[in-house]
């Protein structure tokens, strides 16, 4: 149980284009989805946080008009870069919990691998 | 500010052997911390989660321990085998909230 589906696996795009990447909770609904970055041999670094029915809430320093959230369903996030640059370049993951608290394991998707050309 | 540090250096062991990782924590105050691997290119998968007042968690060939004292966890594989290679990642959420952050994790290495 708890599988997280994200779509797609890769994209590389040109510089300037916008990209839409997908997260689905296939088998829970899913309250707070959460979306990261990783860059080589880093860290996931938060981006943000998003419920359902409500604004996301981005982390200082990610750029919430760059970085779309929407997370209009129990089951659905969606993760829009727009105008990308090759800096954003980069490994995103989005993440899911069934129910909020500080002990929900995060479920997380296999990521989507974002080259900007 | 706070932090999660791992070993950024990777371990290598032999297939059979006991693996111990190692994570230190500042300037947070956790209820929980977790564990969970991550193999190339795929997203993380939970481990473990091991409470504050729980000195120890075990489940199959993996264990767990917490000291809130030294601010600091191991995560030990017995028995490594080599499907054991890959990157393992401690996180905590931060005081006020509930997100997870992570540290930068610790390669594993099991050769046969």
């Amino acid at each position: 149980g708890a599988v997280v589906s994200q779509h797609p696996s890769w994209v590389i795009c040109k510089s300037g284009t916008s990209v839409k990447i997908e997260c689905r909770s296939l088998d829970f609904q899913a309250t707070t989805m959460f979306w990261y970055r990783q860059f080589p041999k880093q860290s996931l670094m938060l981006m943000a946080t998003s419920n359902e029915g409500s604004k996301a809430t981005y982390e200082q320093g990610v750029e919430k008009d760059k970085f779309l959230i929407n997370h209009a369903s129990l089951t659905l996030s969606t993760l829009t870069v727009t105008s990308a640059h090759p800096e954003d370049s980069s490994f995103y993951i989005c993440s899911a919990v069934a129910y909020r608290g500080r002990n929900s394991p995060l479920h997380f998707g296999n990521g989507t691998r974002l080259t900007v050309t | 500010s706070q932090k999660i540090e791992q070993n950024s250096e990777a371990l290598n062991i032999q297939e059979g052997k006991t693996a111990t990782l190692t994570c230190n924590y500042t300037n947070y105050s956790p209820a929980y911390l977790q564990w969970y691997r991550q193999d190339p290119g795929r997203g993380p998968v939970f481990l473990l989660l091991i409470r504050e007042n729980e000195k120890e968690k075990r489940k199959e060939r993996l264990k767990v321990t917490f000291d809130t004292t030294l601010k600091q966890s191991l995560f030990h594989i017995t028995a490594s085998q080599p499907a054991d290679s890959a990157t393992y990642l401690c996180a905590l959420a931060p005081n006020s909230g509930y997100a997870l952050n992570f540290g930068k994790g610790t390669s594993l290495l099991v050769t046969p």
